[in-house]
């Protein structure tokens, strides 16, 4: 079945511009993550969605990144005038269910492709 | 310093040794542990979760010691296809699922 898609996969942004990176969960799925990994690095949560709430932003790193659920589906993730620290791989995530596992049942995050972002 | 602590390596090991990655975590609240294998350039894929009893999937072992906040992953008869980097995950006792990462161990199994 078809799984999280991203797009775009690649975007290169000249410092100062605005990006919208956008992520398609697997239909059905309440949660959905997005995470950034920076080169070398483990990834790096960001925000997390329960539907079209967003219950946890606690990792955006600045008032220039901004997230929207607002259908409970598609994702975007904006960042508003791009810097050069913001190049990393930004990785969208979705589960079925709410919450974290309990005991052996496992609510499995799933993850797209990621969208490369370099900032020149 | 980072919650979730591994070695970066890069192991290198030739195939069919047996090699183990650690990994260490600061948070006591973490609840839930997993490792994930991330392949250059994908995303990160669920590999096992960890459970206190200890569990094995084919070749693969993983271990939990809370008392020490310690986790490992075993790799018995590497073969050239284990190459990737291994990712130490927990999860807190929030109600958000969130993931916290280690920064992962590269693995380069060699013929």
């Amino acid at each position: 079945g078809a799984g999280v898609s991203q797009s775009p996969r690649y975007k290169v942004a000249k410092r100062g511009q605005d990006v919208a990176l956008r992520c398609d969960p697997i239909s059905g799925h309440v949660s959905l993550f997005w995470y950034q990994q920076a080169l070398g690095q483990g990834p790096e949560f960001l925000t997390y969605f329960q539907n079209e709430a967003q219950l946890d932003k606690s990792g955006l790193p600045s008032d220039r990144f901004f997230a929207e659920r607002p259908e409970g589906s598609v994702s975007t993730l904006k960042i508003q005038r791009t810097q050069q620290e913001d190049s990393a791989v930004y990785l969208c995530a979705s589960s079925l269910r709410s919450g974290p596992t309990s005991g052996r049942a496992r609510n499995e995050q799933y993850f797209g492709p990621g969208t490369r972002l370099t900032v020149t | 310093r980072k919650e979730v602590e591994q070695d970066p390596g890069p192991f290198n090991v030739p195939e069919g040794a047996t090699v183990a990655f650690n990994c260490t975590y600061s948070n006591s609240a973490s609840q839930s542990f997993f490792w994930y294998r991330q392949d250059c350039r994908k995303e990160p894929k669920l590999l096992m979760s960890v459970y206190s009893s200890g569990n094995e999937d084919g070749r693969f072992t993983a271990q939990l010691n809370r008392a020490s906040q310690y986790i490992s992953l075993l790799i018995r008869d590497s073969k050239l296809s284990d190459s990737a980097t291994y990712l130490c995950v927990v999860i807190h006792s929030s109600n958000t699922g969130k993931l916290i990462f280690g920064q992962g161990t590269t693995l380069q199994v060699k013929p």
